[in-house]
């Protein structure tokens, strides 16, 4: 079947950097997805990761095993505004099906 | 539109009647989804429409959920009988096709459906 794991809240101060993890179980792997959720809006798309390894995109990073079925968020030099949920998602194999995670509750403290 | 639309905005109802959400892409993506979401929890797939057709229903939760998408643009979602259990928000996402980082998926700002 399909799973995926992201811890329920995490807390963080201001300036510092923060590693969001998500673990993954699919019968097939057609790559991975991280949004963002701000407290009633709408999720926004972070990153995209399908081959192993780190994409870098400004503040924020996405890293992914495959083998493991894992991969991670990482968000450098936190700011307040980046208190929000963040989803790990992955498409079923074959499909356009999307299995998102409960998602992870970010706090960043001043 | 520059981006995703859904109306309304909120809907409150009773149990036992019928709603209609409405989801309004952004044009030129073909592909259309819809999603359920409870407080602290994740979107849950609902269907996904490619062009006109439902390519997968496989979410809805039972036979009183529908969604239509007659001319591969707008979308309704359409609930009967509704329970209290429906309460949830309600999102919308379109993608401009699917496989690989083009099916970034992008988020309506959602229906927020109360049953009372």
């Amino acid at each position: 079947g399909q799973n995926i794991d992201q811890p329920t809240e995490m807390t963080a101060t201001e300036g510092a950097i923060v590693q969001i993890n998500c673990t993954y179980q699919t019968s097939g792997f057609n790559g991975l997805f991280w949004y963002q959720q701000h407290a009633g809006e709408a999720p926004t798309f972070l990153s995209y990761n399908v081959l192993d390894g780190l994409e870098e995109k400004g503040r924020f990073s996405s890293f992914l095993s495959r083998s493991k079925g894992y991969s991670y968020l990482l968000l450098k030099e936190l700011q307040m505004k980046d208190s929000a949920s963040y989803l790990c998602a992955v498409p079923t194999s074959g499909t356009y099906k999307y299995i998102f995670g409960t998602g992870t509750r970010l706090k960043v403290l001043a | 539109g520059a981006g995703v639309s859904q109306t309304p905005s909120n809907k409150v109802t009773e149990k036992g009647k019928y709603v209609e959400l409405r989801c309004d892409p952004i044009s030129g993506h073909t592909a259309l989804y819809w999603y359920r979401q409870s407080l602290g929890q994740g979107p849950e797939f609902l269907i996904y429409f490619q062009g006109t057709g439902a390519a997968d229903d496989s979410g809805l939760p039972n036979d009183r959920f529908f969604a239509v998408r007659p001319e591969g643009s707008v979308s309704t979602l359409k609930i009967q009988r509704t329970e209290r259990g429906d309460s949830a928000v309600y999102l919308c996402a379109s993608s401009l096709i699917g496989g690989g980082a083009s099916n970034e998926q992008f988020f309506g700002p959602g229906t927020r459906l109360t049953v009372l």
